[in-house]
């Protein structure tokens, strides 16, 4: 079945800093779903792509779908401690979420 | 209402205790879900519902049950579960793209 890979497993920054996570697959996806998921909280959704080359933006945060749709990505700019938490990137088949391994970001003290 | 709930939010059972998780949403949603997720993993897939009917069971242990009794609540009856079961345990509902979760049971089997 198609699989979803998502890194890195951590990243670190300190605040004020930049953060992306990349989710890719060997298949063409025909979606991808991205969520947050906040220490101790429960999966929350931010957006989900659709087209070949799709940017959309909410505030600080930049989602991209490929041009093959192959790949996707999260950018954050200027990371803020409300920040904080694990993005998972999840492909929508059948109604069943086929999900990355999650990309936890941490703020350094 | 966009909210989905559940209770209880902790749980602590033995290996021969039987109880239940209940899951509630109001916004009409047709698909409900169960998830379980372990820490630092993405939520698994156990059971989905749709129109009430189950539609996808992913080979669970039959000591996990679920059952729909209506559009708008699903429950999860736990019997002789076993100290590897203890996770989180998540609800969610869609109505075809993304799917709404509630807060989670965190339930310890000792």
């Amino acid at each position: 079945g198609q699989q979803v890979m998502q890194i890195p497993q951590y990243q670190h920054v300190q605040e004020g800093e930049d953060f992306t996570t990349y989710c890719n697959s060997s298949t063409t996806l025909s979606n991808i779903q991205w969520y947050k998921q906040r220490p101790g909280g429960h999966p929350v959704f931010l957006i989900q792509l659709v087209k070949s080359g799709e940017v959309k933006k909410q505030k600080r945060l930049t989602f991209q779908f490929g041009e093959a749709k192959k790949n996707s990505s999260l950018h954050i700019t200027a990371t803020q401690t409300t920040d904080v938490g694990t993005y998972f990137c999840a492909l929508d088949s059948n109604y069943q979420l086929i999900w990355g391994a999650g990309t936890k970001l941490i703020i350094k003290p | 209402d966009t909210e989905v709930t559940q209770t209880p939010k902790h749980l602590v059972m033995g290996m021969t205790n039987k109880k239940s998780l209940k899951c509630e949403q109001h916004m009409g949603h047709r698909a409900m879900y169960w998830y379980k997720q372990k820490a630092k993993k993405p939520p698994e897939l156990m059971f989905v519902y749709s129109y009430e009917k189950l539609s996808i069971n992913e080979s669970v242990p039959s000591r996990f049950s679920p059952e729909c009794p209506n559009s708008s609540l699903l429950n999860l009856h736990l019997h002789a579960l076993q100290p590897e079961d203890s996770a989180l345990y998540l609800c969610a509902s869609s109505q075809g793209r993304e799917q709404f979760f509630g807060p989670g049971t965190r339930l310890t089997v000792l």
